[in-house]
């Protein structure tokens, strides 16, 4: 089955600092990969996908995120983090095994960036 | 370009009354889903849309939740009568087609059962 884990719960991280959030998947095939943002009372917001190609994927608000097949990570990464980022962010994969093209979320990081 | 309009953005209802959602997606999206999401979790996908037919249900509890995307463009989910554990928030996501598009969230509804 598909599956996306995100190891930690909360991520704190002082404002000027690099970020990083960490997401692992299970798939079968070729997977396709996803960062959202949600802020509070907000629906999520697309950040960047991987489908194939370059490794290292570049998105929305100066975020990046870097495909790692052999070690099946696709961690979502900035080099210098602002208070404004402070969200809660989800990862997901594609499900493409059952037709269904549904996405399967992980549980979500709670990223909290300090002045 | 507008996103995906949910409206209302809050409901508080007591259990056994029923509920409604509605749902606009974007502009020219043909596909359309419904996600759950309970409070410190990812969304769950509860029906798509492709058109106006409902390719994937199989989530959906059928026995009080119903969908409908009649013209192929707004949709409502219902729940009737609404259980306690219902109190989440529910979102809609539309796509241009499903195989490898993005998907947009609308804001979602959050739905309290008292």
């Amino acid at each position: 089955a598909q599956s996306v884990a995100q190891p930690e719960d909360q991520v704190n991280v002082a404002e000027g600092n690099p970020l990083t959030v960490k997401c692992t998947y299970s798939v079968s095939g070729n997977p396709y990969l996803f960062w959202y943002v949600q802020y509070p009372n907000r629906g999520l917001q697309f950040l960047l996908k991987y489908i194939t190609g370059d490794n290292l994927v570049k998105g929305s608000y100066g975020f990046e995120a870097e495909f790692n097949k052999s070690q099946t990570s696709f961690h979502l990464k900035k080099p210098s983090a602002l208070v404004s980022d402070s969200a809660l962010y989800f990862c997901a994969v594609r499900d493409l095994t059952s037709g269904t093209y549904k996405y399967i979320f992980g549980t979500g990081t709670r990223l909290k960036v300090l002045a | 370009e507008a996103g995906v309009v949910q409206s209302p953005r809050y409901k508080i209802i007591e259990k056994k009354q029923p509920v409604a959602f509605w749902c606009n997606p974007i502009s020219g999206h043909n596909t359309l889903y419904w996600y759950l999401q309970n409070l410190g979790q990812g969304p769950e996908l509860l029906i798509r849309y492709e058109n106006e037919e409902a390719v994937d249900d199989s989530q959906l509890p059928k026995d009080r939740f119903s969908a409908e995307r009649l013209k192929g463009v707004d949709s409502t989910l219902k729940i009737q009568p609404a259980e306690l554990g219902d109190s989440a928030v529910y979102l809609c996501a539309s796509s241009l087609h499903s195989s490898t598009d993005t998907q947009y969230f609308g804001p979602g509804t959050r739905l309290t059962v008292l």
